[in-house]
């Protein structure tokens, strides 16, 4: 299996401010994903981290507005830019492929992101 | 439509019930199928993998129906541990990986 820890565990940020959510992973890992989860609801694909290259964005999601970065197999970051209380979420990040084998996608505990 | 449709919920039962989650998936070409289970103010974690020819684990019976692009998740003898929400997840290749989730059906299980 793999753990996965995030940083912040929650945080508390005024409008306009970016925030940069650290993921870490303890073993390597084939793929890495960021999630947002807003109360109540189910989670939403934001994008796919690319080792050594530019994330792939699901429809909404860009690149200026969450940058992410994915330097080695077991590490990513994920900014929210100029933040609005619409950015108000359960941020989480996602890894797959830990074990050959295995298709089972392992997560993180999130970020509690509020946006005042 | 949405890729991965579950029932809306909240499905209230007592300790002892069985229950049965029903999921449609849209995108024929999915290839993987999960369900995942949610605890209030935690992550997801992987309940049970979906196969075409049916799996159980414990209480936990998983079925997959590709024809009908159908996915069902059946828990016996429910216990109030089980409360939890319930998420259907299918895996889809188009694009490259990608893992959809639905929305989720949150079980309340009552003594």
């Amino acid at each position: 299996s793999a753990v996965i820890s995030q940083k912040p565990s929650r945080d508390i940020c005024q409008r306009g401010t970016s925030l940069t959510i650290q993921c870490q992973v303890d073993s390597q890992v084939t793929m890495m994903f960021w999630y947002r989860q807003q109360p109540g609801q189910s989670l939403t694909l934001i994008a796919t981290a690319n080792q050594g290259s530019e994330a792939t964005y699901e429809s909404g999601f860009v690149i200026d507005k969450f940058p992410i970065s994915r330097p080695n197999l077991t590490f990513s970051t994920l900014t929210v830019s100029n933040m609005s209380p619409e950015d108000s979420s359960i941020y989480l990040c996602s890894g797959y492929g830990a074990r050959q084998g295995s298709d089972e996608q392992y997560f993180g505990p999130g970020t509690r992101l509020t946006v005042t | 439509r949405k890729e991965v449709e579950q029932d809306p919920g909240p499905f209230n039962v007592p300790e002892g019930a069985t229950v049965a989650f029903n999921c449609t998936y849209s995108n024929s070409a999915s290839q993987s199928f999960f369900w995942y289970r949610q605890d209030c103010r935690k992550e997801p974690k992987l309940l049970m993998s979906v196969y075409s020819s049916g799996n159980e684990d414990g209480r936990f019976t998983a079925q997959l129906n590709r024809a009908s692009q159908y996915i069902s998740l059946l828990i016996r003898d429910s216990k109030l541990s089980d409360s939890a929400t319930y998420l259907c997840v299918v895996t889809s290749p188009t694009g490259g990986f990608k893992t959809i989730f639905g929305a989720g059906t949150r079980l309340f299980v009552k003594a």
